[in-house]
């Protein structure tokens, strides 16, 4: 069985500042790991996903996310943060030799104060 | 651009009525699925297919079924709708290569009462 973890409900910070949002999995084989982001009434999107090699994936709108196998970790982060990143943040992940629909987190909130 | 288009935005039934939530994608994709979202759960799934008449339960299909008759099209039937079913749904389609990415419709809001 396929599991993630994000164990915060709400990431509060300062515009300009640096953010971080935790994901945390669990698989029983090679991980594909995605991040997607929910604007409020939209649906989910995209915006980046580790499939193989390096281990920093960087994605659109400035994000990128970290992977790293040995914390079974994939948090993603922006150097900057701007108001209008403030969304819903799911993280995802699908064993490559499992089922073919994704395994979600809970999501994360994220508030970026003016 | 990848569309994925739901049926309805938003949608209010009784107890009891069947309901049809529709999903169509135009990228010719051999996977559809079809989500829940509740607060604190995140995105449960319900259904997925991954061939036209093709269909695997996911994590939570009690309650629901789904009809995948053309290859675009994908079917949510609820056969009794109840008021645990009040939900946020979201519908998505992928590639059958595991690596893609899964593109989601903008969803549709169930209120049974």
């Amino acid at each position: 069985a396929q599991s993630v973890a994000q164990p915060e409900d709400q990431v509060n910070v300062a515009e300009g500042n640096p953010l971080t949002v935790k994901c945390t999995y669990s698989v029983s084989g090679n991980p594909y790991l995605f991040w997607y982001v929910q604007y409020p009434n939209r649906g989910l999107q995209f915006l980046l996903k580790y499939i193989t090699g390096d281990n920093l994936v960087k994605g659109s709108y400035g994000f990128e996310a970290e992977f790293n196998k040995s914390q079974t970790s994939f948090h993603l982060k922006k150097p900057s943060a701007l108001v209008s990143d403030s969304a819903l943040y799911f993280c995802a992940v699908r064993d490559r030799a499992g089922r073919r629909a994704l395994t979600f987190g809970s999501g994360t909130r994220l508030q970026v104060q003016p | 651009d990848v569309k994925v288009t739901q049926s309805s935005r938003y949608l209010v039934k009784r107890t009891g009525e069947k309901v049809f939530l529709e999903c169509v994608q135009d990228m010719d994709h051999e996977n559809m699925f079809w989500y829940r979202q509740d607060p604190g759960l995140g995105l449960r799934l319900i259904y997925f297919s991954y061939d036209v008449k093709m269909k695997e339960k996911g994590d939570i299909p009690e309650g629901y079924s789904v009809s995948r008759e053309k290859k675009e099209r994908f079917s949510l039937i609820l056969e009794s709708a109840s008021t645990n079913q009040t939900s946020m749904y979201l519908c998505a389609s992928s590639w059958t290569e595991s690596s893609y990415e899964q593109y989601f419709g903008p969803g549709t809001r169930l209120t049974v009462t």
